[in-house]
């Protein structure tokens, strides 16, 4: 069973600093990874998907990684703002599977 | 493009009544997902729709749910006779498989 892991639950970073979200994942038999963020009471919205063949995706200040082998994704964002205050997700989606596998995600907090 | 719409955002409803959410997808897209986070959790997957065929529902979580998509556009979630423990945020993601799964607003249930 494939189970996804993201560590800190929750960081507070002052604004201005570059940080970087870890997701880690049990089965590297994935298909692809995503990056969420989730605001308080809201839905997800899609930050970056990586194919299983590629090592990295960029958007703007967001810069995901992808380590297949050793089941490790990681978010970083650079010169962190009080707007990037959220909930981070990381979800998969297995080889021969439809659905998202999701972590339990980091709540994110930039102080001004 | 729109985006993915979700009715009602809110339900309250007491213990024992049946429910239905609606969700309409980006338009082009043959992929549509259910899927029901709780507090503090990522979402958990609970059935999937290509087109109007329902392709896994194994994941509902018990026989007083059911989902339709009838002529491959928009969908409905149905929970019948509804319970506390059924008190979460349901979401709806649509895609046009293999590429990005994109979430609308959730509909927020609360079972008294």
């Amino acid at each position: 069973k494939q189970e996804v892991t993201q560590i800190p639950a929750a960081l507070s970073v002052p604004e201005g600093e570059n940080l970087v979200l870890n997701c880690s994942f049990t089965d590297s038999a994935i298909y692809n990874l995503q990056w969420f963020r989730q605001d308080p009471g809201k839905g997800l919205t899609s930050l970056l998907l990586i194919q299983s063949s590629q090592r990295e995706q960029t958007s703007g200040r967001l810069n995901a990684s992808l380590d297949k082998s050793s089941g490790r994704s990681t978010l970083y964002i650079a010169a962190s703002q009080p707007g990037d205050s959220a909930t981070y997700l990381c979800a998969v989606v297995k080889t021969g599977a439809n659905n998202l596998f999701f972590g339990t995600g980091t709540r994110l907090t930039v102080i001004p | 493009d729109t985006g993915v719409s979700q009715d009602p955002r809110h339900k309250i409803t007491k213990r024992g009544q049946n429910v239905t959410f609606r969700c309409d997808p980006i338009s082009e897209h043959n992929r549509l997902y259910w899927y029901r986070q709780t507090l503090g959790q990522g979402p958990e997957f609970l059935t999937y729709f290509q087109n109007e065929a329902q392709l896994e529902k194994s994941r509902l979580l018990s026989d007083r749910f059911s989902a339709e998509r009838p002529k491959g556009s928009f969908s409905t979630l149905e929970i019948q006779r509804t319970e506390q423990g059924d008190s979460a945020m349901y979401l709806c993601a649509s895609s046009l498989f293999p590429d990005t799964q994109y979430f609308g607003p959730g509909t927020r249930l609360t079972v008294l």
